[in-house]
């Protein structure tokens, strides 16, 4: 089946404007990730999605990083008044089930460039 | 609190040659341990898992990784590299009740020819 796709592939978008990610995950896929990878790091976890769960948010690095989820499905990922250090790779998974014993299966991210 | 430590950004091997990325983990309570690999231009494929069981972990294209609780590792191993290995591979680390994984900041593995 259809792996987990995302959009924009890429945006660059000047410096204090906002921006909007999209992220499908896989069909019945309940559990729904967002991380951010940046040039020589590894990846830093954003948002958790669970089911009708409140999401955790525990990574989102600042007020200006938001997220919703859909009907359980697609997912949002807004950042409000953009900032050169937003740039990095957005890399959106899904799993299976709750918890980390499921594997999670990656999109092929967004790469957004903030000038 | 969880970490995870990937002590060589760069490993080169010849093809056909036995090949090694190391990963030493650091979390409270059982890990679940995972390596993912990242090809160029593309999203990051599940390589393999450790969640409990046999500590040798078997997976896709011939990887395999083996956990070492006494010395908190989970390095990933292939008996013979092909050219087409090359890429960047993260392992990640997780533990019961968790809601994410905690990457290494990854290893760049060069398969030469």
């Amino acid at each position: 089946g259809a792996g987990v796709s995302q959009s924009p592939s890429n945006k660059v978008t000047e410096k204090g404007k906002d921006v909007e990610l999209r992220c499908d995950p896989i069909s019945g896929h309940t559990a729904l990730y967002w991380y951010r990878q940046s040039l020589g790091q590894g990846l830093e976890f954003l948002i958790y999605f669970q089911g009708n769960s409140a999401p955790d948010k525990s990574g989102l690095p600042s007020d200006r990083f938001s997220a919703e989820r859909t009907g359980g499905s697609v997912s949002t990922l807004t950042i409000q008044r953009t900032q050169q250090e937003d740039s990095a790779v957005y890399l959106c998974a899904s799993s299976l089930g709750a918890g980390t014993v499921y594997e999670q299966y990656f999109g092929p991210g967004t790469r957004l460039t903030v000038t | 609190a969880q970490s995870v430590a990937q002590p060589e950004d760069q490993v080169n091997v010849a093809e056909g040659n036995p090949l090694t990325v190391k990963c030493t983990y650091s979390v409270s309570g059982n890990p679940y341990l995972f390596w993912y690999v990242q090809y160029p231009n593309r999203g990051l494929q599940f390589l393999l898992k450790y969640i409990t069981g046999d500590n040798l972990v078997k997976g896709s294209y011939g990887f395999e990784a083996e956990f070492n609780k006494s010395q908190t590792s989970f390095h990933l191993k292939k008996p013979s590299a092909l050219v087409s290995d090359s890429a960047l591979y993260f392992c990640a680390v997780s533990s019961t009740g968790a809601n994410n994984l905690f990457f290494g900041t990854g290893t760049r593995l060069t398969v030469i020819p």
